[in-house]
């Protein structure tokens, strides 16, 4: 089975720009979730998609935004890049249903660095 | 609210010695706890997780972790070092309240093991 697979692993922008990061959750998998890990901040929860709906948002500014389709791939973008948004972008996704609390996997991670 | 505080951002011990790796934790309602590790350039995986029932939980790579309620602790241990276990190790909370993908993450311990 393929594990959680994020594009592109490597990327450079300069202030001002957008970017647009892509994740393929494990088959069978309808949720995905988005955490940008930085030095200074840890892990920090950005979103989260069920069902193509998102089912929770963590505490970004509205630079920051997602999507799922339908085969529950989802995106994440960010506009207008600051310096700040530099980070490591971690994809999760897992089985969960209901609310049960089920494990996520992680994917490899988008590295970002914003010039 | 729910946070995690992890004691030690660096630990290190001798290949062979006792892990011990240490993570309080803050919540309101019943918590699910967790561990993650994290190798360099790559994503977070999964070790064990607290849910309900039993409170020493065994996980993989033969790490386990006891929540203590009374303590508000959830350590991290191993009998026995390997090298490789030198990673970061994150502790993490959510509840069970359709928030099961919203992790809130302590600040990582960087573990290091010596010959």
């Amino acid at each position: 089975k393929a594990g959680v697979t994020q594009t592109p692993r490597y990327l450079i922008k300069t202030r001002g720009q957008q970017v647009t990061l892509s994740c393929s959750p494990i088959s069978g998998h309808r949720s995905v979730s988005w955490y940008q890990q930085t030095p200074g901040q840890g892990l920090q929860f950005l979103f989260e998609y069920f069902s193509e709906t998102q089912r929770n948002k963590g505490n970004f500014p509205g630079r920051f935004s997602g999507r799922q389709f339908s085969n529950s791939r989802s995106e994440m973008n960010v506009s207008t890049l600051e310096l700040g948004d530099s980070a490591l972008y971690l994809c999760a996704s897992s089985f969960t249903s209901g609310g049960a609390v089920g494990e996520l996997f992680f994917g490899e991670g988008s590295r970002l660095t914003v010039l | 609210a729910q946070s995690v505080t992890q004691l030690g951002s660096h630990v290190s011990v001798s290949e062979g010695a006792l892990v011990l790796l240490r993570c309080n934790y803050s919540s309101s309602v019943p918590p699910y706890l967790f561990w993650y590790v994290q190798y360099p350039n790559q994503g977070l995986q999964l070790l064990l997780k607290y849910t309900t029932g039993a409170t020493l939980v065994k996980g993989i790579n033969g790490f386990e972790a006891e929540f203590k309620k009374s303590e508000t602790s959830f350590h991290l241990t191993k009998p026995s070092a390997h090298m490789s276990d030198a990673a970061e190790y994150f502790c993490a909370v959510t509840r069970n309240t359709g928030t099961a993908s919203k992790l809130t993450f302590g600040t990582g311990t960087r573990l290091q093991v010596t010959l």
